[in-house]
């Protein structure tokens, strides 16, 4: 499983566009990409996958270029209460070995 | 809509004894998981569980460590022999595809 790599945290403030990258330089052609949200004291949420291009849901967008070596989560318009820690994960379909990285720690400010 | 539930919330135990944790997956889902996580630190995998057996461990889940899904509905963690160092939020998961999976609230596990 290819490993991930991520800002330790960002800043952001309310009603911006907030892009957080990560990093899996040696991702496997069967590999996926999978973005989770945690809130303090509670469990991972998934938040949305993909495997190349564009993927949009009600919640955020996920691009991943041509080469998957590297891919953006981007939460459009953020609020409050996106303040949380955002984790990318590498793993193959339907493969249950999802292992999460350390996670970026996003604050969002008034 | 359906929720992975984890009992207990919170349980405080002595040093050196058994405690299991308790999970009720989503009825239809077919893989589970179990992960810790220490105040503070990121997400730690334990175990996965499909198909009535354990299909990937990580280095943390040794001897200490058990689990089981002892009727159609339940699947729990079983720590032997409680240290310190085990107190951590327990999360249990599960999917019908990975990887989208679904977390329960956690079990805090605090060994005094």
């Amino acid at each position: 499983l290819a490993k991930t790599t991520q800002p330790i945290s960002m800043d952001s403030y309310e009603g911006q566009e907030v892009n957080i990258t990560c990093s899996h330089n040696n991702i496997a052609t069967n590999d996926y990409i999978t973005w989770y949200q945690q809130f303090p004291s509670q469990g991972p949420r998934f938040i949305i996958q993909g495997y190349k291009t564009k993927v949009t849901n009600e919640v955020a967008s996920l691009f991943i270029p041509a080469d998957r070596k590297s891919s953006t989560l981007s939460l459009p318009r953020v609020s409050l209460s996106d303040t949380a820690v955002y984790y990318c994960l590498s793993s193959t379909y339907n493969n249950n070995d999802m292992r999460f990285g350390a996670g970026t720690r996003l604050t969002v400010k008034p | 809509e359906p929720e992975v539930t984890q009992t207990p919330s919170h349980q405080v135990t002595q040093m050196g004894q058994e405690v299991i944790l308790r999970c009720v997956p989503i009825s239809n889902h077919l893989y589970f998981y179990w992960y810790r996580q220490i105040l503070g630190q990121k997400v730690e995998f334990l175990v996965s569980f499909y198909n009535n057996e354990i299909s990937e461990k990580s280095e943390i889940f040794d001897d200490q460590f058990s689990v089981e899904r002892p009727d159609g509905s339940n699947f729990t963690l079983k720590i032997r022999s409680t240290k310190l160092e085990d107190s951590a939020m327990y999360f249990c998961a599960s999917s019908s595809t990975v990887p989208e999976a679904f977390f329960g609230q956690g079990t805090r596990l605090t060994v005094v």
